[in-house]
């Protein structure tokens, strides 16, 4: 079965300029997260789905970033207009929760570059 | 959520064991000790979680000790190809869980 499928894997934008980022996570997979990576940093999370909500989007830029997930499947995560900091490595992530039960490991793309020029 | 404290970096060579201690000292009686590997240009990957005692699979060892602000990733006879970053969470992994990560720590193994 394919992991966690993300697209563009690299892009080069300059700034002022949109962009969009593309996620597919594992099937039967009920949260979906999106995470930036700055070089020499850990992930940090910008957004979680749980299904088709957003349940924590407190780290999400609202001014410039959005984000949506149809049909509790796919998700987009679109910046607006980009600025030069906003180079990073974007990634998705998926894990399934059940109710009540412990969460499953999740499982992360390969990430899509952004560069800002 | 609690706060973890890792080495930033550690260095190692092939086939010695390593040790990686992090610390989370406001661990909460619901928390999981959860931790990833990530390699360059890859996104993190799941290697190990637990709750208490001592945890072990195909690819690490977790110690955790009784009082639980403290845990230990193992890695046995590691390789070239474990050189990555270890990251350690701690969370409620029942129902949904927000996977926050810190720094975590750059593991390199030298020949």
């Amino acid at each position: 079965e394919a992991g966690v499928v993300q697209s563009p894997r690299y892009k080069i934008i300059e700034k002022k300029q949109p962009v969009a980022f593309w996620c597919n996570p594992i099937s039967g997979h009920n949260t979906l997260y999106w995470y930036r990576q700055n070089l020499g940093q850990g992930p940090e999370l910008l957004i979680r789905y749980e299904n088709e909500e957003a349940v924590d989007d407190s780290q999400l830029p609202k001014d410039r970033f959005s984000a949506e997930r149809l049909k509790g499947v796919d998700s987009t995560l679109k910046i607006q207009p980009a600025e030069l900091g906003d180079s990073a490595v974007y990634l998705c992530a998926s894990s399934f929760a059940g109710r009540g039960g412990v969460n499953t490991e999740a499982f992360f793309g390969q990430g899509t570059r952004l560069t800002v020029v | 959520l609690a706060k973890t404290t890792q080495p930033i970096s550690m260095d190692s060579y092939e086939g010695q064991e390593v040790n990686i201690t992090c610390s989370h000292n406001n661990i909460a009686t619901n928390d999981y000790i959860t931790w990833y590997q990530q390699f360059p240009s890859q996104g993190p990957r799941f290697i190990i979680q637990g709750y208490k005692t001592k945890v072990t699979n195909e690819v690490a060892s977790l110690f955790i000790p009784a009082d639980r602000k403290s845990s230990t990733l193992s890695l046995p006879r590691v390789s070239l190809s474990d050189t990555a970053v270890y990251y350690c969470l701690v969370g409620v992994p029942g129902g949904y869980n927000k996977l926050i990560f810190g720094a975590g720590t750059r593991l390199a193994v030298h020949p």
